[in-house]
C-alpha cells in the first residue's frame, strides 16, 4: 500500500532559525494536504497542494509539491514559538476514499 | 473550534471491558474517519464512512467495529480492551472522500488499566 515517510522525525531549532520538513510518497499523488498538531492538541488542516511543482504561501510558511508529485515540503521562515508541535503531511489512496498520513515531523522552538 | 464533536474526553477502563466513543461531524460535512494516536505517534487511520455506508479500512483490529447512523454522526466501539488499547483515538470529518481537508474533534482519551 501507499507510503507516505517524513524526515526528519524530529528537529530542534532556535528560535529565529528557519525549518523545513520533507514528505516522499512511494507512489505518485493525486494531491497532498498538511496539517499541525500542537501538543495537546488535534490535528488542523493547513493547506492543500494539487497541481505538479506548485508552490503556496501563508505568511512565514512555504509549502512546495514536487514537479512529478511524489514528493512536498514545508518550510518555516524565522521560527516562533508557537510554531511548536508536530507536522503531517498527508495523502489521499485507495480511491481517494482513505487518507494516508506521514510519520510526522516534531518541530521544537527553542527561545 | 472544528466543528467536530467527539464524547467523553476522558475514558478510563479496566482490560476486557467494552466502551463507546461518539463523534458528531460538523455540518454539512458526510465523511467520518477514525484515528488511533498513540503516545508520541503518528496517526493511524482506523475507519472511514461516507452517509452512513463503511468506505475504507486501515488497520482496524477485530474487536473494535464503528458504524454511521443517518443523521451522520459515528460511534466508535471497543470490546476486550488491552492495555495496548491505551491512546487517543480522534475523529475527523470531511465533506467528502479523501481528496478534501479533514477537520478533526478535540480526541478522545482513553486508559486501560
Amino acid at each position: 500500500g501507499q507510503q507516505v515517510m517524513q524526515i526528519p522525525q524530529y528537529q530542534h531549532v532556535q528560535e529565529g532559525e528557519d525549518f523545513t520538513t520533507y514528505c516522499n510518497s512511494s507512489t505518485t499523488l493525486s494531491n497532498i494536504q498538511w496539517y499541525k498538531q500542537r501538543p495537546g492538541g488535534h490535528p488542523v488542516f493547513l493547506i492543500q497542494l494539487v497541481k505538479s511543482g506548485e508552490v503556496k504561501k501563508q505568511k512565514r510558511l512555504t509549502f512546495q509539491f514536487g514537479e512529478a508529485k511524489k514528493n512536498s515540503s514545508l518550510h518555516i521562515t524565522a521560527t516562533q514559538t508557537t510554531d511548536v508541535g508536530t507536522y503531517f503531511c498527508a495523502a489521499p489512496s485507495g480511491g481517494y476514499q482513505k487518507v494516508t498520513f506521514g510519520t510526522g515531523t516534531k518541530l521544537q522552538v527553542i527561545p | 473550534d472544528s466543528g467536530v464533536t467527539q464524547t467523553p474526553k476522558h475514558l478510563i477502563t479496566a482490560t476486557g471491558q467494552r466502551v463507546t466513543l461518539r463523534c458528531s461531524p460538523r455540518s454539512g460535512d458526510l465523511s467520518v474517519y477514525w484515528y488511533q494516536q498513540s503516545l508520541d505517534q503518528g496517526l493511524q487511520f482506523l475507519i472511514q464512512y461516507y452517509n452512513g455506508e463503511e468506505r475504507a479500512k486501515g488497520n482496524i483490529l477485530e474487536r473494535f467495529s464503528a458504524q454511521q447512523f443517518p443523521d451522520l454522526h459515528s460511534e466508535l466501539n471497543l470490546s476486550s480492551l488491552e492495555l495496548g488499547d491505551s491512546a487517543l483515538y480522534f475523529c475527523a470529518s470531511s465533506v467528502a472522500g479523501g481528496a478534501y481537508e479533514q477537520y478533526f474533534g478535540p480526541g478522545t482519551r482513553l486508559t486501560v488499566t
